[in-house]
């Protein structure tokens, strides 16, 4: 299998419980942020996301918050569900050409 | 609908060697990437296009071509690969700047 994100920061949480995955963001200028989940193998695959006139934006059992102030991103996952155990990554768009991602994290779901 | 292609899946390469990763998509999007991952790094983005003949840089280009012919197509050059390309090399195509992306599935290199 994939070797990649074998040093990611790693999240470990019990089947049923909420989890939180933050992230730092780098441009004050990124309009546009995207939640990716990457399973072994695979690419990764879209979440959710949130342009920079929001602050909070709901998806199924996904919430994704923003603070600009801080430059501060968050995924919140409800009742967490074995499927879930991935990495994580969040990614900021700059100036609407690039899109850069964050180091990601490990979520691991205890069943 | 086959969303983003890459070929090939695996591929060794030895030092010097030149190689081309191809990637294509179906859905018509404008906006095309390549990045590589590395254990505990992320993606970093090596190039973008925003539309047929136009590329340009991202954040890690050194060693990287690419061009951008047709709409569909976006390949990745090596053009002398070396072990410090040895990555996993992900294509990926949205249709606007505040889009998600879609994804390829990986082409992992190994250089030695």
């Amino acid at each position: 299998g994939e070797s990649v994100g074998l040093h990611l920061p790693t999240l470990s949480v019990q089947e049923g419980d909420n989890s939180i995955i933050n992230c730092a963001y780098s441009n004050s200028a990124s309009d546009y942020f995207i939640w990716y989940k990457q399973e072994s193998g695979k690419g990764p695959q879209f979440i959710i996301d949130i342009r920079s006139n929001m602050d909070k934006r709901q998806g199924q059992r996904v919430t994704v918050l923003l603070n600009k102030t801080v430059k501060h991103l968050s995924l919140q996952i409800a009742a967490t569900q074995p499927g879930d155990s991935a990495v994580y990554f969040c990614a900021e768009n700059t100036g609407g050409f690039k899109t850069i991602f964050g180091a990601g994290t490990r979520l691991f779901v205890k069943a | 609908n086959a969303g983003v292609t890459q070929t090939p899946k695996f591929q060794v390469l030895k030092t010097g060697q030149s190689m081309t990763l191809q990637c294509a998509q179906d859905m018509n999007h404008e906006y095309m990437s390549w990045y590589r991952q590395d254990p505990g790094m992320g993606l970093r983005l090596i190039h973008y296009s925003v539309g047929a003949g136009i590329t340009d840089q991202g954040e890690v280009p050194n060693g990287y071509n690419v061009s951008r012919s047709t709409t569909e197509d976006f390949p990745l050059r090596l053009l002398s690969a070396a072990p410090s390309q040895t990555s996993v090399y992900f294509c990926a195509s949205r249709l606007t700047g505040l889009t998600e992306a879609f994804f390829g599935q990986g082409t992992r290199l190994t250089v030695v």
